[in-house]
């Protein structure tokens, strides 16, 4: 079945630590994306990549970095400039042109030690 | 810029009673696109509906309807006959240019047996 590997399902960050959160799609989709959710709140988008090798920043990219090197995989790290880490980072893709639906991968719980 | 409000944050009702979640958003976009999510407790966001600014029909499958009204800038989801499966966070969502959602904070609906 088509759709989005997110893993771990959950992740515990040590003090001056990166993590990586992988995200696998095998939809052929396009368009990748990383939002953080913080309990009450929406989703806020991290960065985005509509195509290999380019991605854009989003509303709260500072502290993370991302790779997109194949089509399929969209790796989040979590740096040690993120102070405040701890949340519920979710992954998702979509196909082209803009305004189709997003499909989601089952989410990634990063915790601090 | 695009916006989304949800006023609800929590909602309780019991089994077979039917309730409704309101959205309210801004944008300056002639032509647009409103979506709904569902994100029950295993954390993945399920894609509901999507329905394009110009089609101000009321909408109806199964349980669930949509009322989108472009005056009062709203599209309200209601359930009828509300189940404890029906237990989850509810997002609406608008896109905006570069493929990027803005959320709405969420509802979080309880369905008590």
């Amino acid at each position: 079945d088509g759709g989005i590997t997110q893993s771990p399902k959950y992740l515990f960050r040590k003090e001056g630590q990166n993590v990586t959160l992988s995200c696998e799609q095998n939809l052929n989709h396009d368009a990748m994306y990383w939002y953080r959710q913080d309990p009450g709140q929406g989703l806020r988008l991290i960065y985005y990549s509509q195509i290999v090798n380019d991605f854009q920043k989003g509303d709260i990219a500072e502290g993370y970095s991302v790779s997109r090197e194949k089509k399929e995989s969209f790796p989040l790290t979590v740096t040690s400039a993120q102070k405040n880490p701890t949340a519920f980072y979710l992954c998702a893709s979509s196909g082209t042109p803009t305004n189709e639906k997003l499909f989601f991968g089952s989410g990634t719980q990063l915790s601090v030690l | 810029a695009q916006k989304v409000t949800q006023a609800q944050t929590e909602i309780s009702v019991v089994e077979k009673e039917d309730v409704t979640l309101d959205c309210v958003y801004e944008t300056r976009d002639t032509t647009y696109y409103l979506f709904w999510y569902k994100q029950p407790p295993s954390g993945e966001l399920v894609f509901l509906i999507r329905r394009n600014s110009f089609d101000e029909q009321n909408e109806i499958s199964g349980r669930y309807s949509w009322n989108f009204q472009k005056s009062t800038s709203s599209f309200n989801f209601t359930i009828t006959a509300s189940q404890v499966v029906d237990s989850a966070v509810y997002f609406c969502a608008l896109p905006q240019r570069g493929q990027n959602f803005v959320f709405g904070p969420g509802t979080r609906l309880s369905v008590l047996p």
